[in-house]
């Protein structure tokens, strides 16, 4: 498997802001996934995308995987404080986390 | 157990102790991953067992490192001669395989390791 590459790898935004964070991979993904850590925590399963051109929400996050799933991001709409953490994308089926972007969220 | 347990949460040894870090997955899993991460860094994959199958070692950094998997429940990743490098959070994840559904993987509390 190959690891899927993920930018920008530190974002710092204020409250209420917008912020999203991208994943891509060189060859065709069946699946991915995303994960969420919070400071100090372990990784939280967020959601599972599998279908081209996908799109999933999850009250202010909306997940998309790309037509041709080589790529996927997440968008958060109007950051609040409690969206800090590094989330992470990861192919399903070899599981090789990269470095993830780092949220932080000023008051 | 209702997760995924890990034992023990905080470890520190001397340089060149032999560790023993311990996870319990949920039962039925049969997808048992282990990682490491060191302070602000990403997940460095370790090893990987599926079921009854030869596990994934290709993400061991070297030959200190081993991981069991007893009856395809319990695993033990042990460290030999530690060094200080090997300092870091030390994480379990656990995961089914069925059709039509997510296979999310359920990660443990890890094992805080530091090596003085």
């Amino acid at each position: 498997g190959q690891q899927v590459m993920q930018i920008p790898q530190y974002q710092h935004v204020q409250e209420g802001e917008d912020f999203t964070t991208y994943c891509n991979s060189s060859t065709t993904l069946s699946n991915i996934q995303w994960y969420k850590q919070r400071p100090g925590g372990h990784p939280v399963f967020l959601i599972q995308l599998v279908k081209s051109g996908e799109v999933k929400k999850q009250k202010r996050l909306t997940f998309q995987f790309g037509e041709a799933k080589k790529n996927s991001s997440l968008h958060i709409t109007a950051t609040q404080t409690t969206d800090v953490g590094t989330y992470f994308c990861v192919n399903n089926n070899d599981m090789r986390f990269g470095a993830g972007t780092r949220l932080t969220v000023k008051p | 157990g209702a997760g995924v347990s890990q034992s023990p949460s905080n470890k520190v040894t001397e340089k060149g102790k032999d560790v023993e870090l311990r996870c319990d997955p949920i039962s039925g899993h049969t997808a048992l991953y282990w990682y490491r991460q060191s302070l602000g860094q990403g997940l460095e994959f370790l090893i990987y067992f599926q079921g009854n199958s030869a596990p994934d070692k290709s993400g061991l950094p070297s030959d200190r490192f081993s991981a069991e998997r007893t009856g395809g429940s319990v695993s033990t990743l042990t460290i030999q001669r530690t060094q200080q490098e090997d300092s870091a959070v030390y994480l379990c994840a656990s995961s089914t395989r069925r059709t039509g559904g997510p296979t999310e993987a359920f990660f443990g509390q890890g094992t805080r390791l530091t090596v003085v």
